[in-house]
């Protein structure tokens, strides 16, 4: 299977401990997103990566967010000390160096916060 | 103002009806306008892509973006009850980034 790859699909955990999601992308593809997608709303954008170097990190993310892509391959999200509102569907896509819009996504992480 | 305006449905016709979807979008500069499917608890699927205005037309979808009154559809013909899902638009910004609607969820009625 040569799409974009999710893990955990997903992750049950308590308020307060940390979790990480990984995405392997589209092996050509250099630029990789993170979305967070709630029930009844579309994709919200989190952070995106051309290669290696993380380009944009929206104003939504808080602090507790980080994201990486070392060596422009797989990407890790880790979310730090959860919250309840921190609940959703994490989406990461993957798209070719011409930004057209033209994303391919991966299957998601699902995460509850208890 | 959003920069994309989706009305979310649910939006439920017979199998075989005509279906049509509708997105508005805030700035006339946007040249780059998306289709995506997604099934519940599933990934967005690319479904169609259009740059700029006009139609363009795969098997059943056919996709139209109207610059003049910045407005973006997608049509369905014959549908299926495999076509159920939730429809999202996109468009890419100013800011290069992809940015979606909240989605128009769709019944197809068997």
């Amino acid at each position: 299977d040569t799409g974009v790859s999710q893990d955990p699909r997903h992750k049950i955990t308590k308020r307060g401990q940390n979790v990480t999601f990984r995405c392997d992308p589209i092996s050509e593809h250099n630029r990789l997103y993170w979305y967070r997608q709630t029930l009844g709303q579309g994709p919200e954008f989190l952070t995106y990566f051309q290669n290696e170097a993380q380009l944009e990190k929206s104003r939504l993310l808080s602090d507790r967010f980080s994201a990486e892509r070392p060596k422009g391959s797989f990407s890790t999200l880790e979310i730090q000390r959860t919250e309840q509102g921190d609940s959703a569907m994490y989406l990461c896509a993957s798209s070719r160096p011409a930004n057209t819009g033209e994303l391919f996504f991966g299957e998601g992480s699902r995460l509850t916060v208890l | 103002q959003k920069e994309v305006e989706q009305d979310p449905g649910p939006l439920s016709v017979p199998e075989g009806a005509i279906v049509s979807l509708n997105c508005t979008y805030s700035n006339s500069a946007f040249q780059y306008f998306m289709w995506y499917r997604q099934y519940s608890r599933k990934g967005p699927e690319l479904l169609m892509y259009t740059y700029s205005s006009g139609n363009k037309e795969d098997g059943r979808f056919t996709a139209q973006v109207d610059k003049s009154s910045k407005y973006i559809s997608l049509f369905i013909r014959d549908s299926q009850p495999s076509d159920s899902a939730t429809y999202l638009c996109a468009t890419l910004n100013r800011d290069d980034k992809i940015i979606f609607g909240k989605g128009t969820r769709l019944h197809i009625l068997p």
